[in-house]
């Protein structure tokens, strides 16, 4: 199972918006709204952000959303702030076992 | 809370064994599963499979079949990942997750996370 393809990195300026890609294939995203996002800083654990494609779990901001079309789902961060610098992971369930993306940057400029 | 506390920092020789300890607390432990993922240093995350706490049934990313064994303890709460036949590549940070998924396979929406444990492996 090969991983997920999203971009190395990506930025943008405090109150902007921001929008990172994960591509795969017709065996995982593309079959199942099964995708999750995570949110990891440095030296941390990853944080659940996203789940089933585009809820959010209790307590995360309604500035992060989700969404998917054919093989790519995507994370929105409106607003951006500060704190929101960070590593996003995507993850996809795809039949019998689970792919993640490679993983992007977000760098508040 | 809900809380995953995983054991300390190993440092274990190539070809040696390792098994981290995963403990639950604020929940009924088996009511969820348990994920395990790995993250070599300055890499992304790496699914390494699920375990059912409800029945110890297993489902392991093929790459780890045969060299990795995933077990709990409901008596206690604690989920393990024992890894055997250490390569230098298996230096990573090991995290547990907690899975909604106990029947069938595993899920893919893991919450929370272990702090993660830190395995060097080095001659």
């Amino acid at each position: 199972q090969s991983a997920l393809t999203q971009p190395a990195s990506v930025s943008g300026s405090p109150g902007q918006s921001i929008t990172i890609s994960c591509t795969g294939t017709s065996s995982d995203v593309g079959s199942y709204n099964l995708v999750s996002w995570y949110q990891q800083h440095p030296g941390t654990a990853p944080k659940l952000i996203i789940y089933e494609g585009s809820k959010r779990p209790s307590g995360v901001s309604n500035r992060f959303s989700g969404s998917k079309s054919g093989n790519t789902a995507s994370l929105t961060i409106s607003g951006l702030q500060a704190d929101d610098e960070s590593d996003y992971y995507c993850c996809s369930y795809a039949g019998s076992s689970v792919v993640f993306g490679g993983g992007t940057k977000l760098t508040v400029l | 809370q809900v809380q995953l506390v995983q054991s300390g920092t190993e440092v274990k020789k190539p070809g040696a064994s390792v098994k981290v300890s995963c403990k639950a607390s604020g929940y009924t432990f088996t009511s969820y599963g348990i994920t395990w993922v790995r993250q070599a240093p300055g890499q992304g995350l790496e699914w390494m499979g699920w375990i059912s706490t409800h029945n110890g049934n297993t489902n392991y990313a093929q790459k780890f079949q045969g060299r990795a064994t995933m077990t709990t303890d409901t008596s206690t709460s604690t989920a393990y990942m024992e890894l055997r036949s250490l390569r230098s590549d298996d230096t990573a940070v090991y995290y547990c997750a907690r899975d909604p998924e106990i029947y069938g396979s595993g899920s893919y929406r893991f919450d929370p996370w272990g702090q993660g444990t830190l395995v060097t492996v080095s001659s």
